[in-house]
């Protein structure tokens, strides 16, 4: 079993303000990392999926970086609105030959208007 | 556009009985198939995944089973449900050899399975 760890479990943002937060997953045999969005009443939507050290990606006002020689990753959110309020949900593949992604078990976003 | 179908969306089933769970996928040909499951406050965890027909790849001695009778179909069951298997289950492709490098996860609607 692979640890991959999220933090905070949780927190409420004012609306316009930024936030981020962490994963942490196993510095060794890295293959991928991806992160997801989950909404209340739908399904899980990826965000990123980030394969390079120093990696930096983005999707309009969310962004995310990647540190595999330490095994962390954050995800950004830069003025956040109430449609940010979700579950983010990071997940780790080692470099193996199978197709299992290890999930954390999120962060929950809360923006206050 | 590929869509991914799974039903039923609630289920509440005595101890004992069976159960059967099933995706479609439609859009696109090969997927990789996956079947998860969240426990309350836990992570997503991986059940079965599936590289083609016929083949299942089980990540975790369990009370279910899987199987893929065509190309864009995976099935979830059980003989007999335990009150453990309470929890809710999602279904999700990939693009078949990527290994998940350039193709990430597209879940379905999940069903939640309550065990009584």
């Amino acid at each position: 079993i692979l640890n991959v760890e999220q933090s905070p479990q949780s927190l409420h943002v004012q609306e316009g303000d930024s936030t981020n937060f962490t994963c942490s997953f196993p510095s060794s045999n890295f293959y991928a990392l991806h992160w997801y969005r989950w909404e209340t009443a739908k399904s899980p939507e990826a965000l990123f999926v980030m394969t390079l050290n120093g990696d930096e990606k983005k999707k309009g006002r969310i962004s995310a970086t990647l540190n595999t020689k330490e095994g962390y990753s954050y995800l950004y959110i830069k003025g956040s609105q109430p449609e940010d309020s979700a579950t983010y949900l990071c997940a780790f593949k080692r470099v193996a030959n199978d197709y299992k992604l290890s999930f954390g078990a999120g962060t929950t976003v809360t923006v206050r208007a | 556009s590929q869509t991914i179908h799974q039903w039923p969306a609630t289920l509440v089933q005595p101890v004992g009985s069976p159960l059967s769970l099933e995706c479609t996928v439609e859009g696109t040909s090969n997927p990789n198939l996956y079947w998860y499951r969240q426990a309350a406050g836990r992570g997503l965890q991986l059940l079965f995944y599936s590289v083609g027909i016929g083949q299942i790849s089980s990540e975790v001695p369990q009370n279910l089973s899987a199987s893929r009778p065509q190309d864009r179909q995976f099935i979830l069951s059980s003989k007999k449900l335990l009150l453990s298997d309470s929890g809710f289950y999602l279904c999700a492709w990939s693009v078949r050899g990527q290994g998940l490098l350039n193709s990430p996860l597209h879940f379905g609607n999940g069903t939640r399975l309550t065990v009584t």
